[in-house]
């Protein structure tokens, strides 16, 4: 039973255009969301988060937005450069308190020069 | 400062072989995460220890698999005997205390087939 999921295996964007990662999430209790990057044969590297008592935080081009009303929440990059094609998934703790992630299946990117 | 370190980053073996996989994780972090990605499932967490002891192992898969923590400073994952469907990316990952110990910090990884 995903409870976080991304239903987008794959998107594509142009260089120095917005790409939006979607993601939701079937666990109203979820407190806490994180965004981690993937490059080929390496491991997942932590880009960005947001706590729920927030509905938007912002890293240089990157922009995390939470809609709990939804369960949804977006990752957007801005411009987007070739240097973000890489896989992208997001993940929650398993409950309060928990150190344990769940993560969603990915969504891979391509920013095409 | 030294990320999370896996051995081997490849590993190739025959169904029926023992394969150990090994993980350093980052200096301070009291956390340790063994994943398993693969197409179907997506990153799975196998099993999590806190201070060195094993907290939830309800991820590992069979009794094949076991993994151990014998000090803050190593870790390893043992599949004996391995079997086909156990070839996947192999991931730990490590977490600090506090505020930031939602933030797990992944090694490279091993891939592992079994042919």
């Amino acid at each position: 039973d995903q409870q976080v999921k991304q239903n987008s295996p794959s998107l594509s964007v142009q260089e120095g255009r917005i790409s939006i990662l979607n993601c939701d999430y079937t666990n109203s209790m979820f407190d806490y969301f994180l965004w981690y990057k993937k490059y080929p044969a390496e491991g997942p590297t932590f880009l960005i988060s947001i706590s729920s008592i927030k509905d938007k935080n912002e890293d240089g081009r990157f922009t995390v937005f939470l809609n709990k009303s939804a369960k949804h929440l977006s990752l957007h990059i801005v411009p987007s450069q070739p240097g973000d094609s890489a896989v992208y998934f997001c993940a929650a703790p398993r409950g309060a308190g928990s150190y344990q992630l769940t993560f969603g299946k990915g969504t891979k990117l391509s920013v095409i020069p | 400062d030294a990320g999370v370190i896996q051995s081997p980053r490849h590993e190739v073996t025959e169904m029926g072989q023992e394969v150990t996989l090994r993980c350093k994780p980052i200096s301070g972090h009291n956390s340790l995460f063994w994943y398993r990605q693969t197409m179907m499932r997506g990153l799975e967490l196998l099993i999590y220890f806190n201070n060195n002891v094993p907290i939830d192992d309800s991820g590992m898969p069979e009794d094949r698999f076991s993994a151990k923590m014998p000090n803050a400073s190593f870790s390893t994952l043992k599949i004996q005997p391995s079997e086909p469907r156990d070839s996947a990316v192999y991931f730990c990952a490590s977490s600090a205390r506090g505020n930031l110990g939602l933030t797990q910090y992944f090694g490279p990884g091993t891939r592992l087939l079994v042919l």
